[in-house]
């Protein structure tokens, strides 16, 4: 199976800051990586497919970056509705592993 | 508007059966691949189990593999969770999504989620 890796898992940010976290796999998986954010009580959203690609609706303030192993999310200046927590996940091959998550609060 | 609505959660005692469904309405559900995703309370997401839009293609994490069974009813637009055996490390809240694509191999992304169903499994 295909572990993955996120940090920082937690981080304090205030507003406007550009906030980067990072995403690695156990495996090559091309770009099949999937970036999601999760508010308390809610199912997650989508943000990031293919690694790069920014799903319609996404403020694009929001931008995902790398390939094989090593990944990037980047929230370019971090808004109030951005303090969340945040997954990878890969579908390269099953079973489609997610990160344990990064927690962005506020400063 | 696309849209997906769990149902079947509740409480069950460790050893028995449960069965979720996952009603899909505002997409055409035959066209995509569907999953059930869960998270114990306070934890990280977890993959649970896939299946490919036409049901040839199924896959499940090593944690449930032999005691959960994922299938769909394509006419009723439907997607199921058979989980047996159920055991205390089941007890999670467990999402239906969709994927972006319709097959498993190099599955896309999961573009549309369900408010969830809460499972507890305890005595």
């Amino acid at each position: 199976d295909i572990q993955m890796t996120q940090s920082p898992s937690s981080l304090s940010a205030s507003v406007g800051d550009r906030v980067t976290i990072t995403c690695r796999t156990s495996q090559f998986i091309n770009s099949y990586l999937i970036w999601y954010q999760q508010k308390p009580g809610k199912a997650p959203d989508l943000l990031i497919y293919s690694a790069s690609s920014l799903h319609s609706g996404v403020p694009s303030r929001f931008s995902g970056s790398g390939s094989g192993t090593d990944f990037t999310l980047t929230i370019s200046s971090l808004q109030p509705e951005d303090f969340a927590t945040y997954y990878c996940q890969q579908t390269y091959s099953a079973p489609f592993t997610f990160g344990p998550g990064t927690k962005v609060d506020i400063k | 508007e696309a849209q997906l609505v769990e149902s079947g959660g509740g409480l069950v005692q460790p050893g028995k059966s449960l069965r979720l469904s996952c009603a899909a309405s505002g997409f055409p559900f035959d066209d995509y691949a569907m999953h059930w995703v869960r998270q114990a309370p306070g934890k990280g997401l977890e993959w649970v189990a896939g299946i490919s839009w036409e049901s040839g293609g199924r896959a499940y994490a090593d944690s449930v593999k032999g005691r959960v069974t994922i299938s769909r009813d394509n006419a009723k637009n439907s997607l199921y969770l058979q989980m047996n055996s159920l055991r205390a490390e089941d007890t999670a809240f467990y999402y239906c999504a969709k994927d972006m694509w319709s097959n498993l191999d190099g599955s896309g992304a999961f573009d549309i989620w369900g408010r969830g169903t809460m499972v507890t499994v305890s005595s």
